[in-house]
């Protein structure tokens, strides 16, 4: 069974450029989460969709950030325009359940750097 | 809301050695609480989990957590460190299902 693979594994643009991440879930998993770890920090919690509706969007840090999920599978996270700050590495997971104890499964993250 | 701490953002043992990472949560429910390892250029991997079912909680590669609650803590422990468990830890509460992580450890393992 195929994990959770992201695309691309890196990306490196300038300030002011748009970039659109990609997350492919495991197959079955309803939910999917978006999270980000900028260096030295923790890594946080974006969103989450179960389908393709937007459950929990708390985490987006403004609204230069747009994620998607059209018809429930695959998700797009887009930055425009993307700023200095928003360098760091956008993990994506999805699990089949959405309780408090279902683990979440993890992608190999995007490294996206702003110069 | 919760939160999590982890102590030391680096750790090393020696091959063989005791491996220890310290966890403390802040909780104001119940807490469900994770670690999850990842090594290089790979995702975040699941170690173990605690769901309240018992306090003592045996995950993969042989390693272990104990959940205390009187010390808010999960800490992780490996009783002989191997060269192949250098990689970061990362220790976590779920909130109404996302995932609050702790800032993470470096664990280097000597020869």
């Amino acid at each position: 069974e195929a994990g959770v693979t992201q695309f691309p594994s890196h990306s490196v643009i300038e300030k002011g450029q748009t970039v659109t991440l990609r997350c492919d879930p495991i197959s079955g998993h309803d939910n999917l989460y978006w999270y980000r770890r900028v260096m030295g920090k923790e890594i946080k919690f974006l969103l989450h969709f179960v389908k393709e509706s937007k459950q929990d969007e708390s985490g987006m840090p403004n609204n230069r950030f747009l994620a998607e999920r059209t018809g429930g599978t695959y998700s797009t996270l887009k930055v425009q325009p993307a700023e200095l700050e928003d360098s760091g590495v956008y993990f994506c997971a999805s699990s089949q359940l959405a309780p408090r104890e279902a683990e979440q499964f993890f992608g190999p993250g995007t490294r996206l750097t702003v110069l | 809301a919760q939160s999590v701490t982890q102590l030391g953002s680096h750790v090393s043992v020696s091959e063989g050695a005791l491996v220890l990472l310290r966890c403390n949560y802040s909780s104001s429910v119940p807490p469900y609480l994770f670690w999850y390892v990842q090594y290089p250029n790979q995702g975040l991997q699941l170690l173990l989990k605690y769901t309240s079912a018992a306090t003592l909680v045996k995950g993969i590669n042989g390693f272990e957590a104990e959940f205390k609650k009187s010390e808010t803590s999960f800490h992780l422990t490996k009783p002989s460190a191997h060269m192949s468990d250098a990689a970061e830890y990362f220790c976590a509460v779920s909130e109404k299902g996302k995932l609050i992580f702790g800032q993470g450890t470096e664990l280097s393992v000597k020869p």
